[in-house]
């Protein structure tokens, strides 16, 4: 079976340059969630959706930072201007909500590089 | 707030010498504590979900435990393959986002 599948899995640009990252849940999963891994901060939720809404984007750590799910198949998190602050590695992970406690899968994430 | 604290940071090994990893946490309605194991350069990989207090899962040389405060990840003869961070998290009541601790980095040296 495909589990989440992330692209691109490296990205290094420039200070001030837009990046956009992409997800694919695995087929059949209703929630999906971004997170970022720092070596300082650990691994921190920036947003999750269920069914394609989302319902808590208390982590997206400022305005540059948006995320969009338009299909249940397909999701971006985009970051306009991008700071060398944002380095980190970005995770994608989906599970299936409703269905008990389901645990949630990651992808391998995409190391972003801020120069 | 929810919160999770992992201990200890790091852990070195020898192949074969069993030892315990803790988490410890704090939730309002826990609905679920999940371990991960993450190897470089990967995300995390699922391996166990713990429920209630008094719950145990085995898988191969590893046992999670569970009580009303924290939880336990035994590893048994240890190998080099279980080299990796090992990492905790928890669902608290009524939301299905995890908060995560940040890890134990475990390395079992032959």
């Amino acid at each position: 079976d495909a589990g989440v599948i992330q692209s691109p899995r490296h990205e290094v640009t420039e200070m001030g340059q837009e990046v956009t990252l992409r997800c694919k849940p695995i087929s059949g999963h209703n929630s999906l969630f971004w997170y970022r891994q720092t070596m300082m901060r650990g691994l921190e939720l920036l947003i999750y959706f269920n069914n394609n809404v989302p319902i808590d984007d208390s982590g997206m750590p400022e305005d540059r930072f948006s995320a969009k799910m338009p299909n249940a198949s397909f999701s971006t998190l985009k970051i306009q201007p991008s700071e060398p602050r944002d380095s980190a590695v970005y995770f994608c992970a989906s599970s299936s909500y409703g269905e008990g406690n389901q645990p949630q899968h990651f992808g391998d994430g995409t190391r972003l590089s801020i120069l | 707030e929810d919160q999770v604290t992992q201990s200890p940071e790091a852990l070195r090994l020898q192949e074969g010498e069993s030892s315990s990893l803790n988490c410890s946490y704090t939730v309002s309605g826990l609905r679920g504590l999940f371990w991960y194991r993450q190897d470089p350069g990967k995300g995390p990989e699922f391996l166990f979900t713990l429920y209630s207090a008094g719950e145990e899962k085995e898988k191969e040389r590893l046992k999670a435990t569970l009580t009303k405060k924290e939880s336990f990840l035994h590893i048994t003869a240890p190998k080099p393959e279980d080299s990796a961070t090992y990492l905790c998290a928890v669902q608290g009541g009524g939301y299905n986002k995890l908060i995560f601790g940040a890890g134990t980095r475990l390395a079992v040296h032959p």
